[in-house]
């Protein structure tokens, strides 16, 4: 199976722009979270969407927004640049069984804000 | 709410040898998941293990073990005969009432490990 996709990979904005970046998760699984990685204030749930449903969300001002498609890939939008928004976004593909779970992240997406 | 400790700024360790990196949690929760994640410089975070609460006995992962350890909340990762390839930064992260909608993972700050040949 592949893994967590994630594009793109690197992505230089200037402040004011905004910005989409896209998760893939793994097949056949539904849930797709979002986290920034910041050196400062480490990583930081953003969100969460399940069956394109949003179902958590975490301490971020209204620019940041996502959806979920039917096909559970998952895009996140970020409006109105800054430049403390220069980070690592991860997303991440949870599956659950025989009382075992495990979230697979993808690779990254290092957005640099100038 | 969660809250995950990890105070070891650094470790260095030799290469073939065993190493222990700390992680405490705080949770009122009575089910909750724990995990350990790898990310080397590249970014990607890497899986390692799981140790859910109501498990009895110890999670292990090839050479990765949790020493879980309920009553003091703490639930340390052993990496056994250590290898280069091993250099990342670790983090311990949890997951409140695995049994629940809500998957957010709290982390830790994350720990250095640098093996040494």
């Amino acid at each position: 199976k592949a893994g967590v996709t994630q594009t793109p990979r690197y992505l230089i904005k200037t402040r004011g722009q905004q910005v989409t970046l896209s998760c893939s998760p793994i097949s056949g699984h539904r849930s797709v979270s979002w986290y920034q990685q910041t050196p400062g204030q480490g990583l930081q749930f953003l969100f969460e969407y399940f069956s394109e449903t949003q179902r958590n969300k975490g301490n971020f001002p209204g620019r940041f927004s996502g959806r979920q498609f039917s096909n559970s890939r998952s895009e996140m939008n970020v409006s109105t640049l800054e430049l403390g928004d220069s980070a690592l976004y991860l997303c991440a593909s949870r599956v659950r069984g025989g009382g075992q779970e495990t979230q697979y992240f993808g690779p990254g997406t290092r957005l640099l804000v100038l | 709410a969660q809250k995950i400790t990890q105070t070891q700024p650094g470790m260095f360790v030799q290469e073939k040898e065993a190493v222990t990196l700390d992680c405490t949690y705080d949770t009122s929760d009575q089910s909750y998941g724990l995990f350990w994640y790898k990310q080397p410089s590249s970014g990607e975070m890497i899986f390692l293990i799981y140790q859910g609460s109501y498990d009895e006995q110890n999670a292990t992962e090839g050479r990765y073990s949790l020493n879980f350890q309920k009553a003091r909340k703490s639930a340390n990762l052993v990496i056994s005969a250590s290898q280069l390839g091993d250099s990342a930064m670790y983090f311990c992260a949890m997951r409140p009432s695995f049994t629940g909608a809500n998957s957010k993972l709290t982390f830790g700050k994350g720990i250095t490990l640098s093996v040494r040949p």
